[in-house]
């Protein structure tokens, strides 16, 4: 099976902030990843797919870079809704295992 | 949008059986292949199983292959995840998620999803 390792396991960031939290595959997917956020007692929410494709309704400041096993989501610029645990995901060759998560918290 | 309401958690002893339900609000649920994804309390994320559109392919985690089935009904736009042989690390929050891809083979992202059924296994 693919694992997926996210870097760093929590974040303090300040209110505008940018920040980036990254996410290794243990082999290559391509761009087969996705990112969604979780707020606590809540369903995720899908983010980025296809390593780099903003979902509809989400905002710009959010945006995902990388290729084969090297990924990343940054948020240019922190707002106080954006504090939430974030996931990556693999979704290739039948398997579809996410990464341990980050907390991001307010410093 | 499509909605997503699970049911069907509660608490069981160990060993038993639970049927999990998810009920989708749309028609259009036929046309996409769903997943289970179970989350233990305070803890990450665990993708469980995934169902094609008309059913006919399933696949499974590892870790639970042989303990769970999902089936679904189209005519009800009702998905569905039966579990057998329950255990205390089975306790968690199970949710449903649409992937808007028909088949399995096909890599898709996980768009929609429910509020989750918390299943407790306790004695």
């Amino acid at each position: 099976d693919i694992q997926m390792t996210q870097s760093p396991s929590t974040l303090s960031a300040s209110v505008g902030d940018r920040v980036t939290i990254t996410c290794r595959a243990s082999q290559s997917i391509d761009n087969w990843l996705a990112w969604y956020q979780q707020k606590p007692g809540k369903a995720p929410k899908l983010l980025m797919y296809k390593a780099s494709h903003l979902e509809n309704g989400v905002p710009s400041r959010f945006s995902g870079s990388g290729s084969g096993t090297e990924f990343a989501l940054t948020i240019s610029s922190l707002q106080p809704d954006d504090f939430a645990t974030y996931y990556c995901q693999h979704y290739y060759s039948y398997s579809y295992s996410f990464g341990q998560g980050t907390k991001l918290e307010i410093k | 949008q499509m909605e997503l309401v699970e049911s069907g958690g509660g608490v069981v002893q160990p060993g038993r059986s639970l049927k999990l339900s998810c009920a989708a609000s749309e028609s259009t649920f036929r046309s996409y292949a769903f997943h289970w994804v179970r989350q233990v309390p305070g803890k990450g994320l665990e993708w469980m199983a995934i169902i094609s559109h008309d059913g006919r392919d399933k696949y499974y985690a590892d870790t639970v292959k042989g303990r769970l089935t999902i089936s679904r009904d189209n005519s009800k736009n009702t998905l569905f995840l039966q579990m057998t042989n329950l255990r205390p690390e089975d306790t968690a929050l199970y949710f449903c998620a649409r992937t808007w891809v028909a088949a399995i083979g096909t890599p898709g992202a996980f768009d929609i999803w429910g509020q989750g059924t918390l299943v407790s296994v306790s004695s």
